[in-house]
């Protein structure tokens, strides 16, 4: 059971836009950061996004974050088959004093 | 371009004591103040920090492995180790190494090594 909540899955169409969700806490989302991570099959994971909305150097444009009290949210613009892969979010959690994932989202492209 | 490598072995026998090294390259751990942290990934799961430790030696664990684990560094070789005791087979995963995108930051990791998997099997 992951401290994060993300859906199991999404999926749509080559051209479109998904967004995947990331539900948290107040000791969690709601008082830090949140980053996104891409991992396609059999590689590391990738840092997507970090502080919320900032893309690290090399990230496209077609992923932005986004985030409301204690959720966040990952959206994909421009949908393309290289986009498959597993998503995850990340944040500290005070109370715990540790770095949380969520369970990840499978993302298919139809 | 810093790198990091993860290296150790592949197969743990049940009860015993797990050890892994990452080893950073083009860059020194004792440069700067980064969390150097291990993230491990059981087949077909998620992923899960393991510790994270500074160029000091100070430490920080998950606390649902902090009885099992020690994380420790070694700036004259430019590595960090970790150590998992008592393993069972939940404990086979891929185990990352990873670096924060900045100082004194625990999460947001942007440069991993290629992950090593270790199985724990008799």
């Amino acid at each position: 059971q992951s401290v994060l909540t993300q859906p199991p899955s999404v999926s749509a169409a080559p051209g479109q836009k998904v967004t995947i969700s990331c539900s948290g806490s107040s000791s969690n989302i709601g008082n830090n950061y949140v980053s996104w991570y891409q991992q396609l099959a059999g590689t590391a994971p990738k840092l997507l996004i970090y502080d919320n909305n900032k893309r690290p150097s090399g990230s496209p444009d077609r992923f932005s974050g986004s985030k409301s009290g204690t959720s966040g949210t990952l959206a994909i613009t421009g949908l393309q088959t290289g986009d498959e892969a597993d998503y995850y979010c990340g944040t500290w959690d005070s109370s715990l004093s540790a770095v949380v994932f969520g369970g990840g989202t499978k993302l298919t492209v139809l | 371009q810093l790198q990091l490598q993860e290296s150790g072995p592949g197969l743990v026998k049940p009860s015993e004591t797990l050890s892994l090294t990452c080893t950073v390259s083009s860059g020194a751990i004792s440069n700067s103040s980064y969390f150097w942290g291990w993230i491990r990934q059981p087949p077909g799961k998620g992923l899960e920090w393991i510790a994270s430790v500074d160029y000091t030696g100070d430490t920080y664990y998950n606390p649902s492995l902090k009885s099992r684990v020690t994380i420790s560094v070694d700036t004259s070789k430019n590595q960090f180790s970790l150590k998992l005791s008592s393993v069972t087979a939940a404990d086979t995963a891929v185990y990352y190494c990873a670096r924060p995108e900045r100082e004194f930051r625990h999460d947001a990791f942007d440069i991993w090594g290629q992950g090593t998997m270790v199985s724990v099997s008799s």
